[in-house]
């Protein structure tokens, strides 16, 4: 997707062991998001960031926490994998005043 | 607790029919609702949009109803072709609040 990138695209960690996902965006936009897509589920908001170093949780944030220290990368880290975190993992950008979103192409994450 | 509720979890529909998605709120404040669009390997698209003010918005084939007194907005996907075959996501966010509630999505199968 043109202006955002999700690396790793795909990563199988152990349970018990750190991981970061990183969103790399092009655009200058001041929002940016992390969703988990699971089945049944749609997309849950783990947290998103309005700002550098500012953050806030969203609804599913245990076990995940993010950091942002410049416009254009936005971290999420699991401190200690667990098998309920195996899920595809999406990074989203806006911009203010718009309120539709850009997605990345996503990271499957398996836990074991 | 999911905020926005979507039917069905899947539909098949023939080419050339019309594909309904439905979706249902309970927060009055929600006053934006988009649908994404996303196909297998992929991030979510902003498909179509709606604000409250309007009952109808229509793009091409693609229709938002919207009716504010039943808190409820559908998805119309009308001549359906084969290459309309997706998942689709309803949405919905507070004015001011840039962050997005989902639908637990809707696969869509487009019979040639």
């Amino acid at each position: 997707d043109a202006g955002i990138t999700q690396s790793p695209r795909h990563k199988v960690t152990e349970t018990g062991t750190p991981v970061t996902l990183r969103c790399h965006q092009t655009e200058n936009h001041r929002y940016m998001y992390w969703y988990r897509q699971d089945p049944g589920h749609g997309l849950r908001l783990i947290h998103y960031s309005y700002g550098v170093k500012d953050t806030d949780k969203g609804e599913v944030s245990d076990g995940y926490s993010v950091s942002r220290s410049k416009t254009e990368d936005f971290l999420l880290t699991l401190e200690s994998a667990t098998s309920s975190q195996t899920s595809v993992y999406f990074c989203a950008i806006s911009e203010l005043g718009e309120y539709g979103y850009t997605f990345g192409s996503g990271t499957r994450l398996t836990v074991v | 607790q999911q905020q926005v509720k979507q039917s069905p979890q899947s539909l098949i529909v023939q080419k050339g029919g019309i594909s309904i998605i439905n979706c249902a709120y309970e927060n009055t404040a929600f006053d934006y609702f988009p649908w994404y669009q996303q196909f297998p390997g992929k991030g979510p698209a902003l498909l179509i949009a709606i604000r409250p003010d309007v009952s109808e918005k229509k793009e091409g084939r693609f229709t938002i109803s919207f009716n504010k007194s039943a808190k409820q907005f559908s998805l119309h996907i009308m001549d359906s072709q084969p290459g309309d075959s997706a998942t689709y996501f309803c949405a919905a966010s507070i004015l001011g609040d840039y962050k997005l509630s989902f639908g637990a999505g809707t696969t869509v199968t487009v019979r040639a």
